[in-house]
């Protein structure tokens, strides 16, 4: 049981260039959540999906798209980078809604995105 | 808006003191209260969850309590070890839809 996966674990990109980071987890979970971590700072929620089939943004979508593949995986694109993008992204996810009640969420190791 | 803030940003103690870290929230309807630990370099992992129904949880050395009166929420950590010596992180969320606001943590230095 790996948890929560992501990939890669670091980048380095030029300004414009575009990517996509990947999430996946093996639990079974309803739900799951892209966020970005600055210096400092606490999260914050880029996108997330309730469930499979569906998304909605967060607080910052400015700059991404995302996909909910299937039930296990969800990624998150940056489709022309900027160096304000520079950040760390988390992935998590959650038993969610569909199974009544907002449990834990948990969260991948992240990928450290540096955007020059 | 609905904001988390965690004050202090850092906190430095001895090894052996009992302590607490805060956490306070600007709209007293939550759905529920999340205490993380972030090591260095490394993702989140869950520490206690409070539902809005609940006044506390503990586990261990844990014990995390909800006053959703005063929007605060504690995280009290008893003898505290070096081992302890993280960022911990307090997420709400205020809707069952799965968004948490995160404050930026406090980083907690246990010295020996």
């Amino acid at each position: 049981n790996a948890g929560v996966t992501q990939t890669p674990k670091f980048q380095v990109l030029k300004t414009g260039q575009s990517m996509t980071l990947q999430c996946a987890q093996d639990m079974n979970h309803n739900s799951m959540y892209w966020y970005r971590q600055d210096p400092g700072m606490g999260l914050r929620l880029i996108y997330y999906s309730a469930s499979e089939g569906t998304t909605d943004k967060g607080e910052v979508p400015n700059g991404y798209n995302v996909s909910r593949l299937n039930k296990r995986e969800f990624s998150l694109r940056l489709e022309s980078a900027a160096p304000s993008q520079t950040s760390v992204y988390f992935c998590a996810s959650s038993e969610g809604v569909l199974a009544g009640t907002q449990e834990t969420q948990y969260f991948g190791p992240g990928t450290r995105l540096l955007v020059l | 808006k609905q904001e988390v803030t965690q004050i202090p940003a850092a906190l430095s103690v001895p090894e052996g003191e009992n302590l607490v870290l805060n956490c306070s929230f600007t709209d007293s309807a939550i759905y529920n209260l999340q205490w993380f630990r972030q090591d260095p370099g490394k993702g989140l992992t869950s520490l206690l969850l409070i539902q809005s129904s609940q006044r506390e949880q503990t586990s261990g050395r844990l014990n995390a309590s909800l006053d959703k009166s005063s929007g605060r929420s504690t995280l009290y950590i008893a003898a505290s070890q070096p081992g302890d010596s993280a960022t911990y992180l307090c997420a709400v969320s205020w809707t069952n839809a799965g968004k948490s606001t995160f404050g930026d943590g406090t980083t907690l230095t246990v010295k020996p």
